[in-house]
């Protein structure tokens, strides 16, 4: 069986910019959880999807956002990026009614 | 104060050692509790869930104390591979299936 996956694997914005990251989750997932880690420090929660609709976020700005699409897919858009927003950005999916979660391999952003 | 802490270590053990760490939670009405293994650079990997009664997955045992209200996980015999972050994540009641996690506690095992 698959794991989640994440896209792209590294990516380097400038400041100001905007970074898209993707994820898809296990089949037969329907929840979509999005963190934050920035080195050295803990997970910081982001955001919870679940069913297509946004049902948890945590303390960051408005200008993170997201989604997710019918295909139980999901992407996280931070825009006017500012250099503390390098960090590894994890996504992890579980299945429905479960509190477990399973992580991807992380996108790393470094905002130069 | 933080809702879940964790002493950030890193804890020296040699190979063959025991060693045990704890988790404390602010939340008493905390409802699920996991033990997660993070790798360097790597995403964080569920190690074990941590039940009421306590349970042991091989050399690990894992343990919880509602009235001090904090969690332990020991390992035994520790190995080199046992080097890594180990996250404490506990669920509240009220959270609706959001987990909050602990900074993690670096291992470092020496040969």
């Amino acid at each position: 069986e698959a794991g989640v996956t994440q896209s792209p694997t590294h990516l380097i914005k400038t400041r100001g910019q905007q970074a898209t990251l993707r994820c898809s989750p296990i089949s037969g997932h329907t929840s979509v959880y999005w963190y934050q880690q920035a080195l050295g420090l803990g997970l910081q929660f982001l955001l919870w999807y679940d069913e297509g609709e946004e049902r948890n976020r945590g303390n960051f700005p408005p200008r993170f956002s997201g989604r997710q699409f019918p295909n139980y897919s999901s992407e996280l858009n931070v825009n006017a990026l500012e250099l503390e927003d390098s960090a590894l950005y994890l996504c992890a999916s579980s299945p429905p009614a479960e509190i477990k979660q399973y992580f991807g391999p992380g996108t790393r952003l470094t905002v130069t | 104060r933080k809702e879940v802490e964790q002493d950030p270590g890193p804890f020296n053990v040699p190979e063959g050692a025991t060693v045990a760490f704890n988790c404390t939670y602010s939340n008493s009405a905390s409802q699920s509790f996991f033990w997660y293994r993070q790798d360097c650079r790597k995403e964080p990997k569920l190690l074990m869930s941590v039940y009421s009664s306590g349970n042991e997955d091989g050399r690990f045992t894992a343990q919880l104390n509602r009235a001090s209200q904090y969690i332990s996980l020991l390992i035994r015999d520790s190995k080199l591979s046992d080097s890594a972050t180990y996250l404490c994540v506990v669920r509240y009641m009220d959270s609706n299936y959001q987990l909050i996690w602990g900074a993690g506690t670096k291992l470092i095992i020496k040969p």
